[in-house]
């Protein structure tokens, strides 16, 4: 599985757009991107995948490079209730039973 | 509303005895799977069960049981034999196995303590 890196932790203003960059410079052309977060001493929550185009739904806008191999997630008016962890996973397209999680990204919402 | 529900939220264990993690999902979903989170760690697969009546073990699966008698539900058993049990557990579904286009969806988890 292609591995991904990303910032250890992220601070953001209240009601400004939060950017989430994820670097996966070894996936391969098969493999999404997924975006999962996770608040303290609750389950991760789904955000939003993609392939190669860019996605967005109510919650989050997902950014991949033309060369995929990098994205940002994109939060465009954070609250204090985005205050999380947040995992960036790359999941081969056939046959992955799990999700891979890495140390992830805290971001912090600041009133 | 549609969704995982596990229970109970938390859980204490007596060394050497069974207990038994419920997991429900009323989201039509073919696919359950079961984590375990430590501290500081990222989720490792302990179970999955792809379709009723057939499971798989995962990276972790010594100490645990699993059973898939009806789609919805997927109870995963901590046995005595799992020497190290206290944990975060997960529970995740998926619309359809192995297809990398359908997100997982997990559950708030249970917190298992051994007293």
């Amino acid at each position: 599985d292609a591995k991904t890196t990303q910032p250890t932790s992220m601070d953001c203003a209240e009601g400004r757009a939060a950017n989430l960059p994820c670097n996966h410079s070894t996936i391969s052309g098969n493999e999404y991107v997924y975006w999962y977060r996770q608040i303290h001493s609750q389950g991760p929550q789904y955000i939003i995948h993609g392939l190669k185009n860019n996605e967005t739904n109510e919650m989050a806008s997902l950014i991949i490079t033309e060369d995929r191999k990098s994205s940002t997630l994109i939060l465009p008016h954070a609250t204090l209730r985005d205050t999380a962890v947040y995992y960036c996973i790359v999941r081969p397209a056939q046959g992955a039973q799990k999700l891979v999680f890495g140390q992830g990204t805290r971001l912090t919402i600041n009133p | 509303d549609g969704g995982i529900t596990q229970s109970p939220k938390y859980l204490f264990r007596k060394e050497g005895q069974n207990v038994t993690l419920s997991c429900e999902q009323n989201l039509n979903h073919d696919a359950m799977y079961w984590y375990r989170q430590d501290p500081g760690q990222g989720l490792r697969l302990i179970y999955y069960s792809q379709i009723v009546n057939d499971f798989q073990k995962g990276d972790i699966a010594e100490g645990y049981s699993v059973s898939r008698e009806k789609k919805e539900s997927f109870p995963l058993t901590v046995t005595s034999a799992q020497k190290n049990p206290t944990a975060f557990y997960l529970c995740a579904s998926s619309i359809s196995p192995g297809n990398s286009n359908q997100p997982q969806h997990f559950g708030d988890g249970t917190r298992l303590s051994i007293l």
